[in-house]
């Protein structure tokens, strides 16, 4: 069964500060995705990765795949209020649809 | 910039009525999705519809659900006999068949069951 896992589950930081949340599995995924979602709103794609190793940057959000396409980070530097949020990682099963790990639940505080 | 979007926003229904809730995934695109979320909890695959027929579905979509593509543009989840536990945030999500990597996601119907 592919599972992804999300650590921390919560968390709660001042704006300002860095932060990595991380997801994990003991699947190979080909790729993961990440999404924001927002109370009462649906999952908003932030970025794809592919390549084992790979780094992306968006901004202030840089995301890293594991070598072993197994797992997958988020850092986020300088956080400010408006990244406040649930950060959902997702991945492509076997066959079609997609699997989506628990979250982290993101607060800033100003 | 195009998008999904899933119609109505918030549903109440009394337990045991039909509802339908409705999308219309970005045109172009051939894999349809839903998901649904209880609040608080994860993001759980429903059902997945590519060339008009279910080609995945969990165990959550059991008879009591069904899907539809009537017109080409619409994308449909029914429940025939709504259940308090059906209570959840409903998401309609669609793939390009170029890509097996990223699904778009609708804003959601929020289901209310009373």
């Amino acid at each position: 069964t592919q599972l992804l896992e999300q650590s921390p589950q919560f968390l709660s930081i001042q704006e300002g500060e860095n932060l990595t949340v991380y997801c994990n599995s003991s699947s190979v995924f080909s790729s993961l995705q990440w999404y924001r979602q927002e109370p009462g709103e649906g999952p908003v794609l932030l970025v794809t990765v592919v390549t084992g190793g790979e780094v992306k940057k968006l901004k202030r959000l840089t995301f890293q795949f594991g070598d072993a396409r197994k797992d997958s980070s988020l850092h986020i530097t300088a956080a400010q209020t408006g990244d406040t949020g649930l950060y959902l990682c997702a991945g492509p099963k076997r066959g079609q649809n997609f699997v989506f790990g628990p979250g982290t639940r993101l607060s800033v505080l100003p | 910039e195009p998008e999904v979007t899933q119609t109505p926003s918030h549903q109440v229904t009394q337990m045991g009525q039909e509802v339908i809730l409705r999308c219309v995934p970005i045109s172009n695109h051939l894999y349809f999705y839903w998901y649904r979320q209880i609040l608080g909890q994860k993001v759980e695959f429903l059902v997945s519809f590519y060339n008009n027929e279910i080609s995945e579905k969990s165990e959550i979509f059991d008879d009591q659900f069904s899907v539809e593509r009537p017109d080409g543009s619409n994308f449909t989840l029914k429940i025939r006999s709504t259940k308090l536990e059906d209570s959840a945030m409903y998401f309609c999500a669609s793939r390009d068949r170029r890509s097996n990597t990223e699904a778009f996601f609708g804003q959601g119907t929020r289901l209310t069951v009373v």
